[in-house]
């Protein structure tokens, strides 16, 4: 079975820093995806960006990148000049195709003014 | 665009009791998913349906049942409740695409407390 370790349970950045979270996960299966999961004390979950394994390049969405090292099967997020509204708890998931979300046990990222 | 939409959004119940939570797809989604996240921890897969079929089900016991209709909104129900049940409950919807769902998007979730 796969598993997502995120082995930062809170972490804090000042505003307008780079911050990374980091992810690294277990399987035997070369085809996946890869998944940031963005859920604020809101609660409601947003797609953060994804990474499908077979792409070597590593995924980036405006302030948000990936870096994705497939043979240390790491999955780190990198989020640069950090704003107020990126509080929240960031999972990181595995997704093999044809079966369900695996997710880590979050990180919880406070941004400070 | 109307995002994933669950109902309701509180539920306050008693140990024993059975509860049904309901969810919306987005439009031209046509698989829900249904996870558990207890305070703290990540979510949990329940359940999967694609075209009102169970294509997966977690580690979850008897108690739990899912189902998905032809407009592919679906319920998931959960009887003789017990405190560890108390948890957020997710719905996701995705396109299902060849080989596997990919993209999955999470509605608000219900808030289940059980006492």
């Amino acid at each position: 079975a796969q598993t997502v370790t995120q082995s930062q349970p809170e972490m804090s950045v000042q505003e307008a820093e780079t911050v990374t979270l980091s992810c690294t996960y277990d399987t035997s299966e070369n085809n996946y995806y890869l998944f940031w999961y963005k859920q604020p004390p809101s609660r409601q979950m947003i797609l953060v960006i994804r990474q499908e394994a077979y792409k070597q390049q590593n995924a980036t969405e405006n302030r948000f990148s990936v870096n994705f090292q497939k043979a240390a099967k790491s999955f780190s997020l990198k989020i640069s000049d950090s704003q107020l509204g990126d509080t929240a708890m960031y999972f990181c998931a595995f997704m093999k195709a044809g079966t369900p979300l695996v997710f880590g046990k979050g990180t919880r990222l406070s941004v400070i003014a | 665009d109307a995002g994933v939409t669950q109902s309701p959004t509180h539920l306050i119940k008693t140990r024993g009791q059975h509860v049904t939570l309901r969810c919306s797809p987005i439009s031209g989604h046509k698989s829900v998913s249904w996870y558990q996240q207890v305070l703290g921890q990540g979510p949990q897969f329940i359940f999967q349906y694609y075209e009102k079929e169970e294509r997966g089900r977690g580690n979850f016991p008897d108690r739990f049942s899912a189902r998905q209709f032809p407009n592919y909104s679906s319920e998931l129900n959960v009887n003789a409740l017990l405190l560890g049940d108390s948890a957020l409950y997710l719905c996701a919807s995705s396109l299902y695409r060849r080989g596997g769902n990919y993209e999955q998007y999470f509605g608000p979730g219900t808030r289940l407390t059980v006492t």
